[in-house]
Formats: structure tokens, C-alpha cells, sequence
């Protein structure tokens, strides 16, 4: 199974400020389409996962421009470009390349 | 617009069993795989099984393999998840969760459930 690490466990964030998390898997998620298969979701306090950024660098449909996904291979980058209240939650990578989907372990931004 | 409703969860003792469903509506069913995912109280997201728009193909973490079978009834548009001798460590929300690119790959989950508690205890 492809085990995926992220860091850090907590990101506390002072709003209108840069916040970046990462992830990174034990093997390559390039796959020989060109794609990497590493996604970006969010899990607001109390509600189910969305994702955000799929592919490695695509936003999902409606998810703001302040979110940038980057990386490729095996390591893989989510940033924000300048926080929000409303982006709080847990953060979560997950590799699509294979079965088993493996997510991270979450990063729980919160404020200031 | 794309809704899915997970129902079936509840209390269970250690060693029983449970069946969850999803009900899907919103787009063509039967071309898009499908997925459970679950996540303990306070813990993190974990995949547990997929199955294939067709129903021809099936995946299983192999935390489950074996006491868990996912089906679907393309009719009726409803994704299943059987699970038998279930153990504490299987509490948890279930959720279901729709593949975005097709019948039988996943790039990334689109839409996901609310969600359905199960609880294993005595």
C-alpha cells in the first residue's frame, strides 16, 4: 500500500496570511499518462469531506483561486494563498494512483 | 444535481452484522464507481471498498476483506455495504463517495454523502 505522510499536524493561521501543507507518499504517484494522482480535501468542522484540488494542481469546480495545489512525483504541496476564516478544518491528501486509496493523516488548520 | 444518502447505521454488538446503503440520484448511476470510505471517532478518512459502475469489478482494503461485500443495485440506483463480523474498531462514519472519471478508475471523489454512524459495542 502507498503510505501518505503529511506535516504539519497543526497549522494555526492568523487570517489573510500564507499557510502551505504538505504531503508526501512512499512512491511515485506520476503515472505514465503525465498525471499524478495526489488530491487535496478539505473537512469543514462537522461536515463531510469536499475535495479541492485534484490531480495534483486542479482545482475542483468552485474551490477559490486562493488554493494552489503543486508538487509531483512524490511530493506534493497545498497552499493558501491567503487564509480565511472559513478554511478552517482538517485537511486531508490522498493518492489515487492505486487500490488502496490511502489518505494522509490530516492537518487541522484553525485561527489564531 | 448529485446527491447521495447513506442510511443503515446504528448500534451493533461485537460479532454482528449490518448492511449500509447509499442511495444515489442525479446522474447516471451505473457509469461511475463507487466508494465507502470511513472515519473513526476523531481519527482520519480510510478508504475501505470500491466497486465498479458495471458491478464487474470490486476492491477492498484488506481491514475488511473478507467480512466486508459491496454491491449495488443499478436499478434502483443504490450502493450497498454489507458488513459481518463486525468489532469495535469498525465504528465509525460511513461514508459513500462517487468516483469522478468513470466506470472502473478513480482520479479523484467529487461527491460524497453525510455520512451513517455505526457503533459496535456491547
Amino acid at each position: 500500500d502507498i503510505v501518505m505522510t503529511q506535516s504539519p499536524l497543526s497549522l494555526p493561521v492568523t487570517p489573510g496570511e500564507p499557510a502551505s501543507i504538505s504531503c508526501r507518499s512512499s512512491r511515485s504517484l506520476l503515472h505514465s499518462n503525465g498525471n499524478n494522482y495526489l488530491d487535496w480535501y478539505l473537512q469543514k468542522p462537522g461536515q463531510s469531506p469536499q475535495v479541492l484540488i485534484h490531480l495534483g494542481s486542479s482545482r475542483a469546480s468552485g474551490v477559490p483561486d486562493r488554493f494552489s495545489g503543486s508538487g509531483s512525483g512524490t511530493d506534493f504541496t497545498l497552499k493558501i494563498s491567503r487564509v480565511e476564516a472559513e478554511d478552517v478544518g482538517v485537511y486531508y491528501c490522498m493518492q489515487a494512483l492505486q487500490a488502496p486509496l490511502t489518505f494522509g493523516g490530516g492537518t487541522k488548520v484553525e485561527i489564531k | 444535481e448529485v446527491q447521495l444518502l447513506e442510511s443503515g447505521g446504528g448500534l451493533v454488538q461485537p460479532g454482528g452484522s449490518l448492511r449500509l446503503s447509499c442511495a444515489a440520484s442525479g446522474f447516471t448511476f451505473n457509469t461511475f464507481l463507487m466508494n465507502w470510505v470511513r472515519q473513526s471517532p476523531g481519527k482520519g478518512l480510510e478508504w475501505v471498498s470500491a466497486m465498479s459502475g458495471s458491478g464487474s469489478s470490486t476492491y477492498y482494503s484488506d481491514s475488511v476483506k473478507g467480512r466486508f461485500t459491496i454491491s449495488r443495485d443499478n436499478s434502483k440506483n443504490t450502493l450497498y455495504l454489507q458488513m459481518y463480523s463486525l468489532s469495535p474498531e469498525d465504528t465509525a462514519v460511513y461514508y459513500c463517495a462517487k468516483a469522478h472519471c468513470g466506470d472502473d478508475c478513480t482520479d479523484y471523489l467529487d461527491y460524497w454523502g453525510p455520512g451513517t454512524l455505526v457503533t459496535v459495542s456491547s
